[in-house]
């Protein structure tokens, strides 16, 4: 069974653009969730989507949006870049919502993202 | 304020020996903990799930513990190798809330 994909590997953008990135779930999974990934921070939830919906959101500006498609694939985009912005973004799957216990997700290889 | 702190950024250890890597919480509730192993350039992997109700949790080399009084987690690899040297990163999951992850500990094993 193909694992979670994730495109673009590798990207650069220049501050003030915007990026959008995609995300292929497992098969049978519906629920998709983002994360952010920097040196200093660590992993940074963004947000969950679940058939279709936003389940939660973490602690992240307005200019970090998502969405989440009838065949549950899932893209997220930035707008607005900042220098800050740059990390590495991580998608999971999971079959159930994210906050069923002991729910188990699995995470894409992910999206380095470098603004300059 | 709500932090996850592992014990170390980074640690080595001798090929052979055991390694344990700590995690410690404040302002959680867990009900679940986990551990995941991340390579450079990978993503995460899930590696082990404990809940608060238990003590110890294993699975093959690896043996997790998580002791809700003390707020902390305790993650050993027995017989090290080489091959285990990644991150380690332990994640709390709280009511109906997404995983919350510690920065992670880089744990490199020396032959």
């Amino acid at each position: 069974k193909a694992g979670v994909t994730q495109t673009p590997r590798y990207l650069i953008k220049t501050r003030g653009q915007q990026v959008t990135l995609s995300c292929s779930p497992i098969s049978g999974h519906r629920s998709v969730s983002w994360y952010q990934q920097t040196p200093g921070q660590g992993l940074q939830f963004l947000f969950e989507y679940f058939s279709e919906t936003q389940r939660n959101k973490g602690n992240f500006p307005g200019r970090f949006s998502g969405r989440q498609f009838s065949n549950s694939r899932s893209e997220m985009n930035v707008s607005t870049l900042e220098l800050g912005d740059s990390a590495l973004y991580l998608c999971a799957s999971s079959r159930d919502p994210g906050g069923i216990p002991g729910n188990t997700i699995y995470f894409g290889e992910g999206s380095w993202l470098t603004v300059v | 304020s709500q932090k996850i702190e592992q014990n170390s950024e980074a640690l080595n250890i001798q090929e052979g020996k055991t390694a344990t890597l700590t995690c410690n919480y404040t302002n959680y509730s867990p009900a679940y903990l986990q551990w995941y192993r991340q390579d450079p350039g990978r993503g995460p992997v899930f590696l082990l799930l404990i809940r608060e109700n238990e003590k110890e949790k294993r699975k093959e080399r690896l043996k997790v513990t998580f002791d809700t009084t003390l707020k902390q987690s305790l993650f050993h690899i027995t017989a090290s190798q080489p091959a285990d040297s990644a991150t380690y990163l332990c994640a709390l999951q709280t009511g109906a809330n997404n995983l919350f992850f510690g920065t992670g500990t880089r744990l490199t094993v020396i032959p």
